[in-house]
């Protein structure tokens, strides 16, 4: 496809469980983030990953969060545990490379941990 | 430590007129500045963006206007129109980091 695209668009998950988001960027695009959106908040960031250059995590809430990429594709974020705080709205974005400014985000993963 | 923030959570604005939407920051650090629009159950979408070495820029009706002394940015939409109904982002960012760190957001809607 020619944008981000972001599986699950939604997913229920009780406390407790581990949940798994993924996220495909732009073909090319070797930056990719994560953010979040809680409930009447702004964009959260979460991580950052460019190229083979170690990920920018500093976003992170806690050890229970984790992402991943496989070179410049797919990446995974993955919540262990979750809790109820964890609901957002989980935002993904590609860029061209580093320093390109704008970002082209996915529709996003809505999480509702119950 | 929240830093960029949009103090008005919504505006309502007549079509026709103008919308003033504002964004602070307080890290000086920032060098480039970004506004995101963003529909229901859509991902943002970029809008324009201005580096910190021009005080405007301009495209179409959006104009966004930096004030680096004041560490203040504003978004001008004229004339409005009901489909610039949205919620808008400021973010700002670093070129040498490649980070964006987004505002809460400010509810526009105009009617007609």
């Amino acid at each position: 496809g020619a944008g981000v695209s972001q599986s699950p668009s939604n997913k229920v998950t009780e406390k407790g469980k581990d949940v798994e988001l993924r996220c495909d960027p732009i073909s090319g695009h070797t930056a990719l983030y994560w953010y979040r959106q809680r409930l009447g908040q702004g964009l959260e960031f979460l991580i950052y990953f460019q190229g083979n250059s170690a990920p920018d995590k500093s976003g992170l809430p806690s050890d229970r969060f984790s992402a991943e990429r496989t070179g410049e594709s797919v990446s995974t974020l993955t919540i262990q545990r979750t809790q109820q705080e964890d609901s957002a709205v989980y935002l993904c974005a590609s860029s061209p490379g580093p320093l390109a400014g704008e970002l082209f985000f996915g529709e996003g993963s809505r999480l509702t941990v119950l | 430590d929240q830093q960029v923030k949009q103090n008005s959570p919504s505006l309502s604005v007549q079509e026709g007129r103008i919308s003033i939407l504002n964004c602070d920051y307080t890290n000086s650090m920032f060098d480039y500045f970004l506004w995101y629009k963003k529909y229901p159950a859509e991902g943002p979408t970029f809008l324009i963006s201005i580096s910190s070495i021009k005080d405007k820029n301009e495209d179409g009706r959006f104009t966004v206007f930096l004030n680096k002394s004041a560490k203040h940015l504003s978004l001008h939409i004229v004339p409005s129109q009901p489909g610039d109904s949205a919620v808008y982002f400021c973010a700002a960012g670093r070129v040498d980091t490649d980070k964006l760190i987004f505002g809460t957001g400010t509810r526009l809607q105009v009617f007609p």
